[in-house]
């Protein structure tokens, strides 16, 4: 049973450049949330995925995006990238949205912005 | 509302208790959570309870919830080198459809020889 895997680890972005980050759920996960962590805080939930259609969004504006693949697999976009979306950005998968048992979350793609 | 806070930092010397504290808001909170982030890495699940009950033990691992007071805390016995890391307490919160974790900023454990 494979974890979850997210990519790139690092990534350095110039202000008002696009990113994509992508995640592998672990498998038989059909859910997977996306989170952003600031340095020294705890991470803030972004948004959820289930079955390929957002099921539930933070408070992050609309230029930041996502997407669901039939395989579970997801992706985070964020737009117009400025300085403050630096961040260490987490993904976790989960059986179902109503999960018990918390999330398996990856290690993260920590993201700079310049 | 949704807020989750805990105290910022915690030293222990190694072979003694660590308690980690922690207060949420949120009452209507089913299942409530303790992670751990080592240096570099991502969330490490340690221990859930769910909110009917009071205590769970889990190895070296105690969790206490107090619903009343809203209060829940991690005690860790026997605290070795390995436990230092950053421990987040989280509560699940039903927004819609969506499950998500709302987490706190995180107690940062250092242990002394």
């Amino acid at each position: 049973e494979t974890g979850v895997t997210q990519s790139p680890t690092h990534l350095i972005k110039t202000r008002g450049q696009q990113v994509t980050l992508r995640c592998s759920s672990q498998s038989g996960h059909n859910t997977v949330s996306w989170y952003q962590q600031a340095l020294g805080q705890g991470p803030q939930f972004i948004f959820q995925y289930y079955r390929e259609e957002e099921n539930g969004r933070g408070n992050f504006p609309p230029r930041f995006s996502g997407l669901q693949f039939p395989n579970y697999s997801s992706e985070l976009n964020v737009n117009a990238l400025e300085l403050d979306d630096s961040a260490l950005y987490l993904c976790a998968s989960s059986w179902e949205t109503g999960t018990n048992y918390g999330y398996t979350f990856g290690s993260g793609t920590r993201l700079t912005v310049v | 509302g949704e807020d989750v806070e805990q105290s910022l930092f915690l030293s222990v010397r190694e072979g003694d208790s660590s308690v980690i504290n922690c207060t949420y808001t949120d009452s209507s909170s089913t299942y409530l959570y303790w992670y751990k982030q080592e240096p570099g890495a991502g969330l490490q699940l340690l221990t859930y309870i769910f909110s009917n009950m009071d205590m769970k033990q889990d190895q070296r691992l105690t969790v206490l919830l107090n619903k009343k007071d809203k209060h829940l805390s991690l005690r860790i016995a026997d605290t070795q080198t390995g436990d230092s890391a950053i421990y987040f307490c989280a509560e699940k919160n039903r927004d819609s459809s969506a499950s998500k974790i709302i987490f706190g900023s995180g107690t940062r454990l250092s242990i002394r020889p």
